[in-house]
């Protein structure tokens, strides 16, 4: 079974820094996928960006942007130029790339990491 | 277009009771899972249903059970329950052709077990 996480029950960020989230994971397999979500208080949860395993290259989408390290199973979120929309619970996920569509409903999330935001 | 609606926002059961909560997909989503999230923690998976079938399920018990409808619509039903069982309920939305696919979630369903 895979395992996700995240080591940082919280983190903080002033306004306009960077911060990084941590992720690690646990798999035997080789083909799968990552996600950063986000969760702001009593708000829907949001995908923040994905990150294909046999893909070397980094994703990124605006400020966002993934260290994925596939041998050291470590997939951390970097937010630059942190705004006070930022301010969120981010949870690290994977999903297996299992042929067939039966797995693909089902993702495994780590514990969550609270990002504060300070202007 | 509209997202994904969860229905009730909130509900207040005793120990022992049943309750059935329901989802609706984002148009065109043939897929929808469910997850429970226990405060502070992370989302755990429940169910996977597509096409009307179940396609996987999480490690739960036989009290937890859910169906999926023609209109692609869900129930999650969850039998007897216990303290245990309050959490904030998420249901996700997919048209699942690739793992890469996004899960879109809906606002959840906020049930307390007194």
């Amino acid at each position: 079974a895979q395992t996700v996480t995240q080591s940082q029950p919280e983190m903080s960020v002033q306004e306009a820094e960077t911060v990084t989230l941590s992720c690690t994971y646990d798999t035997s397999e080789s083909d799968y996928y990552l996600f950063w979500y986000k969760q702001p208080p009593s708000r829907q949860m949001i995908l923040v960006i994905r990150q294909e395993a046999y893909k070397q290259q980094n994703a990124t989408e605006n400020r966002f942007s993934v260290n994925f390290q596939k041998a050291a199973k470590s997939f951390s979120l970097k937010i630059s130029d942190s705004q006070l929309g930022d301010a969120a619970m981010y949870f690290c996920a994977y999903r297996s790339a299992d042929a067939g569509g039966t797995s693909y409903g089902k993702l495994t999330f780590g514990q969550g990491t609270i990002l504060t935001v300070h202007p | 277009d509209a997202g994904v609606t969860q229905s009730p926002t909130h509900l207040i059961k005793t120990r022992g009771q049943q309750v059935t909560l329901r989802c609706s997909p984002i148009s065109g989503h043939k897929s929808v899972s469910w997850y429970q999230q226990v405060l502070g923690q992370g989302p755990q998976f429940i169910f996977q249903y597509y096409e009307k079938e179940e396609r996987g399920r999480g490690n739960f018990p036989d009290r937890f059970s859910a169906r999926q409808f023609p209109n692609y619509s869900s129930e999650l039903n969850v039998n007897a329950l216990l303290l245990g069982d309050s959490a904030l309920y998420l249901c996700a939305s997919s048209f699942p052709t690739r793992p890469s696919d996004e899960q879109y979630f809906g606002p959840g369903t906020r049930l307390t077990v007194t």
